[in-house]
């Protein structure tokens, strides 16, 4: 079984606060991919990030970055010089190698940005 | 590009009561899937399909029907509605493939009194 772990519930900080959301994740595949969705105040979700297990290398987008390590199983994700527009529900998910493997959330961090 | 769609975005419902959530996309996806979101809960998947005729059970499937007659629409049925299933429902949709990312819809938001 697979299985994804968001230990933060509730993150605060003020604008311009770097913060980083973790995730750690448990598969037996060798072969998985790791996702990361926003879901902002108004409800949608919103595909940032999809990463192979074969790929360890970060990746930046702007102030958003990722960083990957299988040694740790986790998948964290920094917000840098944080706004009060990253204020949302930050999902982590894994979908593991086989034919029929499903997408598992992880409980999902709410992050609040204040001004 | 309409994208996923979902209909309609608000009910409420009594006991007992069945409806139909209705989904659909145009993006010629053969994967689509229905989760619910409860708080602190996260998303959990209820059924999937990889293609039209195809479904199978996701983590928590008990209380829902689904059926794939076409790629475009897959609507998710509550037979008997009961207050557990109170939720945010989200239909999402993506290509065939371990790395696809999902497309979600806007969510229903059902209430059962």
């Amino acid at each position: 079984a697979q299985k994804v772990t968001q230990a933060q519930t509730e993150i605060s900080v003020v604008e311009k606060e770097d913060v980083t959301l973790d995730c750690v994740y448990e598969t037996r595949d060798t072969t998985y991919y790791l996702f990361w969705y926003k879901q902002p105040p108004s409800g949608e979700l919103v595909f940032l990030i999809r990463r192979n297990s074969f790929d360890e290398q970060n990746e930046i987008s702007g102030r958003y970055s990722w960083n990957f390590q299988k040694s740790t199983s986790s998948f964290n994700f920094t917000i840098t010089a944080s706004q009060v527009v990253d204020s949302a529900v930050y999902f982590c998910a894994l979908k593991g190698g086989g034919a029929n493997s499903k997408l598992t959330f992880g409980k999902g961090i709410t992050l609040s940005v204040r001004p | 590009n309409a994208g996923v769609t979902q209909t309609p975005k608000f009910q409420v419902l009594k006991t007992g009561q069945s409806m139909t959530l209705q989904c659909a996309q145009d993006m010629n996806h053969e994967y689509m899937s229905w989760y619910r979101q409860d708080p602190g809960m996260g998303l959990r998947l209820i059924h999937y399909s990889v293609g039209a005729g195809i479904t199978d059970q996701g983590e928590v499937p008990n209380g829902y029907n689904v059926s794939r007659s076409t790629t475009e629409d897959f609507p998710l049925r509550l037979l008997s509605a009961a207050p557990s299933q109170t939720s945010v429902y989200f239909c999402a949709s993506s290509y065939i493939g371990i790395d696809q990312p999902q497309h979600f819809g806007d969510g229903t938001r059902l209430s059962i009194l």
